[in-house]
This record gives structure tokens, sequence and C-alpha cells, in this order.
């Protein structure tokens, strides 16, 4: 079955460290990725997305990821986090075959210690 | 711009009653979809609608129905409510940039069924 894979469920980090969110997803052709974020409270919003070109794509609040087609995956970063960070994070597909459908993954919860 | 304005905002049910929810968007946009969230579960489709008068399933239908009379308007419907649907609910609208969506949200529906 396709899917969407987050490899934590939960990560908790301490300010200024680096984050990386692992996210891999299973369907063989054409896809667009996201990278949606939750804030406490708040209802879910894009952080990034990768639709072609350049595999490195820059979001919003200093997030990057970067799109390996050969591993299927799709890796959220940040060098240095800050409290503020503290959320729920969702790795997306929409397959270009999808019929315009966006799978979601189990999503990761990071706390950031101040 | 409202955005995406789901009511109502919380609501308790009994088991086998029936309840609607309401999507409205102000964004004139195509497609619009019907997800619930749960815990270590992320979002889960339910239904979905790529224009006024059509609809579609997604991952997990079941116990829904859903109607989109109106381009601007997207009715998920519960007919005889089960605790298993306790959950938020998300509504969001999209356009297609690139051949790939890109999701609006809602604030969300707490609903819980007793």
């Amino acid at each position: 079955a396709q899917s969407v894979s987050q490899h934590n469920h939960h990560v908790i980090l301490s300010e200024a460290a680096s984050l990386e969110l692992g996210c891999n997803y299973s369907y063989g052709g054409t896809v667009n990725l996201f990278w949606y974020v939750q804030y406490p409270g708040q209802h879910l919003q894009l952080l990034l997305k990768y639709f072609s070109g350049d595999p490195l794509v820059k979001g919003i609040k200093g997030f990057e990821a970067e799109f390996i087609k050969s591993k299927f995956s799709f890796n959220l970063r940040k060098p240095s986090v800050q409290w503020s960070d503290t959320a729920e994070y969702f790795c997306a597909v929409n397959p270009y075959t999808g019929g315009f459908k966006t799978i979601f993954g189990a999503g990761t919860r990071l706390f950031v210690k101040a | 711009n409202a955005g995406v304005t789901q009511t109502p905002k919380f609501r308790v049910l009994k088991t086998g009653q029936s309840m609607t929810l309401l999507c409205a968007q102000d964004m004139n946009h195509e497609y619009m979809y019907w997800y619930r969230q749960d815990p270590g579960m992320g979002l889960r489709l339910i239904h979905y609608s790529v224009g006024e008068g059509t609809t579609a399933k997604g991952e997990v239908p079941d116990g829904y129905n859903v109607s989109r009379l109106k381009k601007q308007n997207f009715l998920l419907g519960l007919e005889s409510a089960a605790p298993s649907q306790t959950s938020v609910y998300f509504c969001a609208s999209s356009y297609v940039v690139g051949g790939a969506n890109v999701l609006t949200f809602g604030a969300g529906s707490r609903l819980t069924v007793l």
C-alpha cells in the first residue's frame, strides 16, 4: 500500500540543537512533497514544498528539506532550533497519479526545551 | 479573507446520533478535503471533492457521507455516530500549482462521541 513514514513520533531537543526529521514514502512515480507544521492550538500550515528542480528546498523560519529520489526520502532539517519550534510536523506526499489526494505521515511531535 | 472556516468547533454526540460538519472556503478553490486527525496516526483522508457536484472516497470513508452542492461548501455527515469517530476533523481546500496541491486548512472541529 502507498504510504508515508515518519521515523520519529516524539523528539525532545534543547534550544540551539540541530534537528533532522526523517520522512520516507512508498510511491514509485513522480511526487510532490510537503512538510506541514501544527503549532500548539493552531491549525496546520505549510512549512515548505518540493515540486521540481533543486532537491534542497528552503521554507519558513529557517527550515529546509532535501529530496533524495533514490532513497524515496524528504527529510526536514534546521541547524539550530528555538523554543518556538515546538510543534507537530507532518510530512505529506501528493502523487501525480493520486487524483489530487495528499497523503500524510503520522507526524512527529517536537518539544524544544528552553 | 477568512480562508477555510469550519463549524462547529466542538461537538459532543451520543452513539447513534447524526450530525453535519460544515466547511466553507472563500478562495475559489476547486478541491476540498475532509481529514481526521488521531494521535499517532496523523491525518487520514476521509472524502474529497475535485469540483462542485463531485465527491470521492479517501482512505477511511466508512461511516461518513459528503456533499458539495456549492463550490465554496463541503459538508461532512455522520448518519449514526460511533465512539470510533471521536476525533479532530480538518477541512482543507487547495489550488494546483505545477500539477500539485497546496492545502489550506481550517481550524478543526473536535468531535466526541459518547
